[in-house]
């Protein structure tokens, strides 16, 4: 068990860029989350995957935002045409209910 | 809706005093209901859950927290606060009852530690 991997730790992008992360959940959980942080608040939620299926979206989650799960592994995150608001820690989660979901160390995103 | 509301946004205590970190939850059916641990530009790690049985659990790193249903609350507490616990403070109420397993996370509490 290594843990929750996510890649990259850091990114820097200029506005109106495209961004993509990715996560990597502990291999025998079928549940993977993201959650975004901004400064100074908790982790809200944006969405999860059970396997490959996207089961459930928030409303932070925008037209821009798109995740995916192609083979109920790993996940992307992608962000298009950045925008500053959209600067803040990225966190990846996973869990194989009905134990607690375990977290990666997060992407921090900047966007100039 | 379910919230979390933890009202001390920073603390500061002084090393080897007691600490109690509060925490209050909104949630219309039984509260599964988390205390994460964040060290800057970390990950969360857990620290303790409650899922049902004893209200009193025990945690990682010397801490404990009690599940008060009719104050709905859930406070974490640690007799003696070592330095290395100055980090930032998470609690978090689990739809763990439902379908989607998702945590809803309070605001916060920074944790200072002085000498």
């Amino acid at each position: 068990d290594t843990g929750v991997s996510q890649d990259p730790r850091h990114k820097i992008t200029k506005r109106g860029q495209n961004v993509t992360f990715r996560c990597d959940p502990i291999s025998e959980h079928n549940r993977l989350y993201w959650y975004r942080q901004t400064l100074g608040q908790g982790p809200e939620f944006l969405t999860y995957f059970q396997n490959e299926a996207q089961l459930e979206k928030s409303r932070l989650l925008s037209d821009r935002f798109s995740a995916e799960r192609p083979k109920g592994s790993f996940s992307t995150l992608e962000i298009q045409r950045t925008e500053q608001g959209d600067s803040a820690m990225y966190l990846c989660a996973s869990s194989r209910p009905p134990q607690e979901p375990y977290f990666g160390p997060g992407t921090r995103l900047t966007v100039t | 809706a379910q919230s979390v509301t933890q009202p001390d946004i920073h603390i500061t205590v002084s090393e080897g005093a007691s600490l109690e970190l509060r925490c209050n939850y909104s949630y219309g059916a039984t509260p599964y209901l988390f205390w994460y641990v964040q060290s800057p530009g970390q990950g969360l790690q857990l620290l303790l859950k409650y899922f049902s049985g004893d209200t009193l659990v025990q945690g990682i790193k010397g801490f404990e927290a009690e599940f008060k249903r009719s104050q709905s609350s859930f406070n974490l507490r640690k007799p003696s606060v070592h330095w290395s616990d100055a980090a930032e403070y998470f609690c978090a109420v689990g739809d763990y009852g439902g379908a989607t397993n998702k945590l809803i996370f309070g605001t916060g509490t920074l944790l200072a530690v002085q000498p």
